[in-house]
């Protein structure tokens, strides 16, 4: 049972570039959910899922997309990389029943 | 939206002293507060969390406790271990939807 999985880990970035962050978890979570984390500011939501096939903005979407593939995989878009963009990256599920949220491992993202 | 404020962003103790974490949020219609802890370049965990019709909930050494009234809620931490150090955060929910954190504290434990 791995839970949340992210991939890449870690990821350097042009300004321009753009990239895909994965996500997926293996727990039939209906709800999905993509964090920044930045120094002094804890984590901040950038787009959630309630359910498969709907997305929903959150605290900091700009310059970010995102796609519920299927009930366990959601993608994080960047199209065109800025510095500003340079953070960790968290995925994240949650179970319903308690509202428990599980957290992958992070991506840690450089743009430079 | 909501707005949480978590204090203090740092928190120094000696081993087996305790240590309070104290949050507010705005969004009277809140309903879930769940704690987070982070230990260095690991993901964030679920230690406790309460629900707006509980007043306090207690998991051995750790402590939550929710005042609707003045819209707060607090972690309490009995007899720290260095193991306790770590990053916290708290976060407000409603029903599970949007969580909104804290901006974290620091936790060090002096042996």
């Amino acid at each position: 049972n791995a839970g949340v999985t992210q991939t890449p880990k870690f990821q350097v970035l042009k300004t321009g570039q753009s990239m895909t962050l994965q996500c997926a978890q293996d727990m039939n979570h209906n709800s999905m959910y993509w964090y920044r984390q930045d120094p002094g500011m804890g984590l901040r939501l950038i787009y959630y899922s309630a359910s498969e096939g709907t997305t929903d903005k959150g605290e900091v979407p700009n310059g970010y997309n995102v796609s519920r593939l299927n009930k366990r995989e959601f993608s994080l878009r960047l199209e065109s990389a800025a510095p500003s963009q340079t953070s960790v990256y968290f995925c994240a599920s949650m179970l319903a029943v308690s509202y428990e949220a599980f957290f992958g491992q992070g991506t840690r993202l450089t743009v430079v | 939206g909501e707005n949480v404020e978590q204090h203090p962003s740092t928190l120094s103790v000696q081993e087996g002293d305790s240590a309070v974490i104290k949050c507010t949020y705005s969004d009277s219609a809140s309903n879930y507060f769940p704690w987070y802890k982070q230990e260095l370049g690991k993901r964030p965990q679920l230690i406790i969390d309460i629900r707006s019709n509980v007043g306090e909930k207690k998991d051995q050494r750790i402590a939550v406790t929710l005042n609707k009234t003045a819209k707060h809620f607090s972690l309490h931490i009995t007899e720290t271990q260095p193991e306790d150090s770590a990053v916290y955060f708290c976060a407000a929910s409603i029903n599970g939807n949007q969580f909104y954190f804290g901006t974290g504290t620091s936790l060090t434990v002096i042996p």
